[in-house]
């Protein structure tokens, strides 16, 4: 079966906290994505990566980065964390893309004070 | 542009009932796909099902079931007989060439 982790469940962090949430699969897919899931509006977007040091932006990305330097591992990074930020983070990975389902991790709920 | 619309934001039926999510979306590409998700309490989604845009049989799933229409743009779920179990949010999602768009989910409570 096809694993993601996330590094944490929940996470409480401080305005201006840098953030960092990690993502590992186990499937060896190409594809790695990160959303951020709000009530009424979905999942949404926020950076996908192909492969390795390879990131796209999505429908969302201002205020993250990510970071892909190994294959397996897909790190999403708020360098300022503010209030509406807080939110479900939710990772996910596919092989190659478009055709092929997404698998997804437990999702972090993140909570910026 | 891509977009998927799932006009039911909540959803409540007395177990036993039969229900139905629906989901409707838009693009221009020729070849697509189309998926749903159930996104139980716990918060992991888990895929229930893939379709391709050029396969527009109907598909049944032991009380899951979807209907394709490529001529309304929609592709709708039903659970048969629900149970207590199905009560989750439900999410139906397009692909195109490199992303996935998600509706907004749909929140089915089933009430024992």
């Amino acid at each position: 079966d096809v694993k993601v982790t996330q590094s944490s469940r929940y996470l409480v962090k401080r305005t201006g906290e840098k953030v960092f949430l990690e993502c590992v699969q186990d499937m060896d897919h190409e594809n790695m994505f990160w959303y951020r899931q709000d009530p009424g509006l979905g999942l949404r977007l926020i950076y996908f990566s192909y492969d390795v040091k390879m990131k796209e932006k999505g429908d969302i990305p201002e205020g993250y980065s990510v970071s892909r330097e190994k294959k397996e591992r897909f790190s999403l990074i708020l360098e300022s964390a503010s209030t509406n930020q807080t939110s479900m983070y939710l990772c996910a990975s596919s092989w190659t893309s478009g055709m092929n389902e997404q698998f997804f991790g437990p999702g972090t709920r993140l909570t910026v004070l | 542009a891509q977009k998927v619309t799932q006009a039911q934001t909540e959803i409540s039926v007395v177990e036993k009932e039969d229900v139905t999510l629906d989901c409707v979306y838009e693009t221009r590409d020729t070849t697509y796909y189309l998926f749903w998700y159930k996104q139980p309490p716990s918060g992991e989604l888990v895929f229930l099902i893939r379709r391709n845009s050029f396969d527009e049989q109907n598909e049944i799933s032991g009380r899951y079931s979807w209907n394709f229409q490529k001529s309304t743009s929609s592709f709708n779920f039903t659970i048969t007989a629900s149970q207590v179990v199905d009560s989750a949010v439900y999410f139906c999602a397009l692909s195109g060439v490199d992303q996935f768009y998600f509706g907004t989910g749909t929140s089915l409570t089933v009430i024992p």
